[in-house]
């Protein structure tokens, strides 16, 4: 059990350009969650997977975001034409069934800034 | 619809002193109840949950948590505060069962200092 791993751990882009993050959750996970945090705030849910499944997503997640989970492993976000106020750390979290009784694996987080 | 307040976004105690960290919920469901942890530039980690067995959970490195339904309240504290507990908490919340997919709703956090 390596945890959940996300890359890059920091990113600095111009406004406008794309971004792609990257999140590997625990192997056996089926369940994978993205939030994000900005500063001074607790995490908002961004979207859930179930296996390779996009089952919730928060009005958070603009037409510029979308994400996804190929044969329910690994998964990528992507912001388009990225704005400052996309500026926030993008959290990855894992779990399996019945995770919700005993919590979910939360990994480093991608630092994204926008400038 | 789910929410936590965390009441205080600072808390400062001495080295050795009681912890106090104040959570309050609101849920139209049964919750289940988080205490996550955070230090500078790192994800969460999970402290404690309650996840409808016994209402005082008592979780890593000497915190407990005491589920009150009634006051709709869920402190966490640890008797006597190290140097090391020094970083943000946060409480979260999320439906038991249902389709919320176990999705949590975090509060806003709470920055403990510890002095010597």
């Amino acid at each position: 059990d390596t945890g959940v791993s996300q890359d890059p751990r920091h990113k600095i882009t111009k406004r406008g350009q794309n971004v792609t993050f990257r999140c590997d959750p625990i192997s056996e996970h089926n369940r994978l969650y993205w939030y994000r945090q900005t500063l001074g705030q607790g995490p908002e849910f961004l979207t859930y997977f179930q296996n390779e499944a996009q089952l919730e997503k928060s009005r958070l997640l603009s037409d510029r975001f979308s994400a996804e989970r190929p044969k329910g492993s690994f998964s990528t976000l992507e912001i388009q034409r990225t704005e400052q106020g996309d500026s926030a750390m993008y959290l990855c979290a894992s779990g399996g069934t019945g995770s919700e009784n005993y919590g979910y694996t939360f990994g480093s987080g991608t630092r994204l800034t926008v400038v | 619809a789910q929410s936590v307040t965390q009441l205080g976004s600072h808390v400062s105690v001495s080295e050795g002193a009681l912890v106090l960290l104040r959570c309050n919920y609101s849920s139209s469901v049964p919750p289940y109840l988080f205490w996550y942890v955070q230090y500078p530039n790192q994800g969460l980690q999970l402290l404690l949950k309650y996840t409808s067995a016994a209402t005082l959970v008592k979780g890593i490195n000497g915190f407990e948590a005491e589920f009150k339904k009634s006051e709709t309240s869920f402190h966490l504290t640890k008797p006597s505060a190290h140097m090391s507990d020094a970083a943000e908490y946060f409480c979260a919340v999320s439906a038991a069962g249902g389709t919320s997919y176990g999705k949590l709703t975090f509060g806003q956090g709470t920055i403990l200092t510890v002095h010597p």
